[in-house]
C-alpha cells in the first residue's frame, strides 16, 4: 500500500530553520504535497512537488528527490503562529482514472521562544 | 475568492440514524475530493469527483456510504445508517486539476452515540 512516514515532533526556536522530512511509497506516485493543519482544523495547502528540485514560497521552501522517494518542507525564520501540524500529503493515480493524496501521520512542530 | 465550505460544522446523531453533509467547492473547481479522520488517525481519501462523475470511490469504508454531486458542483456524502465507528471529521476538498494543489473545507465533526 501507500504510506508517508516523516517525524513525530519537531521543536525549534523562533527565528530559526527547521526541516521536515518525509519519505513515501512509489506505486502510483505522481508529486508530494505539504499541508498544514493548527488544532485538527482544515489543512492548508502550502507547497506542490510534481518534479525534483526545490519550490519556494515565502519563507516556506519544499523539496523532491524521485530518485530517493524523499522530500522535506523547510521553513525558515521561524515565527509563533508556525506552531502546528505539518502533514506531507503524497499524490497517487488510482487504477480507476481518479486520484487522491495518502496523508503522511503528521509532524508536531513546537516552536520556542 | 470564496473557499470550500462544508455544511454542518458539526452533528450529533445517534446510531442508526442518518446524516446527510454538504460540501461546496470553490467556484470553477471540477475536482471534488472527500476524505476523514477517524479515531485522530491520519487524513484517509474517500472518492473524488470530476464534475458530477465519481471517477474513484475505493476509499469508501462499505454501502452505508453515498456520495453524489447533481450538477457538478456542490457535493452530498451520506450515512445511512450510522454507526459508532463512523464518528470523525469529515473534510472535503477541491481542486482545478489533478494535481496535488487540493483545498480543504473546515471539516464536518461527526458524532455518533
Amino acid at each position: 500500500g501507500q504510506s508517508l512516514e516523516q517525524p513525530s515532533e519537531v521543536t525549534a526556536v523562533e527565528g530559526a530553520i527547521v526541516q521536515i522530512n518525509c519519505t513515501y511509497q512509489t506505486s502510483g506516485f505522481y508529486g508530494l504535497s505539504w499541508y498544514q493543519q493548527h488544532d485538527g482544523g482544515a489543512p492548508t495547502f502550502l507547497s506542490y512537488n510534481a518534479l525534483d528540485g526545490l519550490e519556494e514560497t515565502g519563507r516556506f521552501s519544499s523539496f523532491l528527490s524521485r530518485s530517493d522517494s524523499y522530500g522535506y518542507l523547510l521553513l525558515q525564520e521561524l515565527q509563533m503562529k508556525d506552531s502546528a501540524s505539518y502533514f506531507c500529503a503524497g499524490g497517487y493515480i488510482l487504477t480507476g482514472g481518479g486520484n487522491k493524496l495518502t496523508f503522511g501521520t503528521g509532524t508536531q512542530l513546537k516552536v520556542e521562544l | 475568492e470564496a473557499g470550500v465550505t462544508q455544511f454542518p460544522s458539526h452533528s450529533v446523531i445517534e446510531k442508526g440514524q442518518t446524516v446527510t453533509l454538504r460540501c461546496d467547492p470553490i467556484s470553477g473547481h471540477d475536482n471534488l475530493y472527500w476524505y476523514r479522520r477517524v479515531m485522530g488517525k491520519e487524513i484517509k481519501f474517500l472518492l473524488h469527483f470530476v464534475k458530477e462523475s465519481k471517477q474513484d470511490e475505493s476509499g469508501m469504508p462499505n454501502n452505508r456510504f453515498l456520495a453524489e454531486r447533481t450538477g457538478g458542483t456542490y457535493s452530498t456524502l451520506k450515512v445511512q445508517p450510522a454507526e459508532l465507528e463512523d464518528s470523525g471529521v469529515y473534510f472535503c476538498a477541491s481542486s482545478p486539476n489533478r494535481a496535488g494543489e487540493q483545498y480543504f473545507g473546515p471539516g464536518t465533526r461527526l458524532t455518533v452515540t
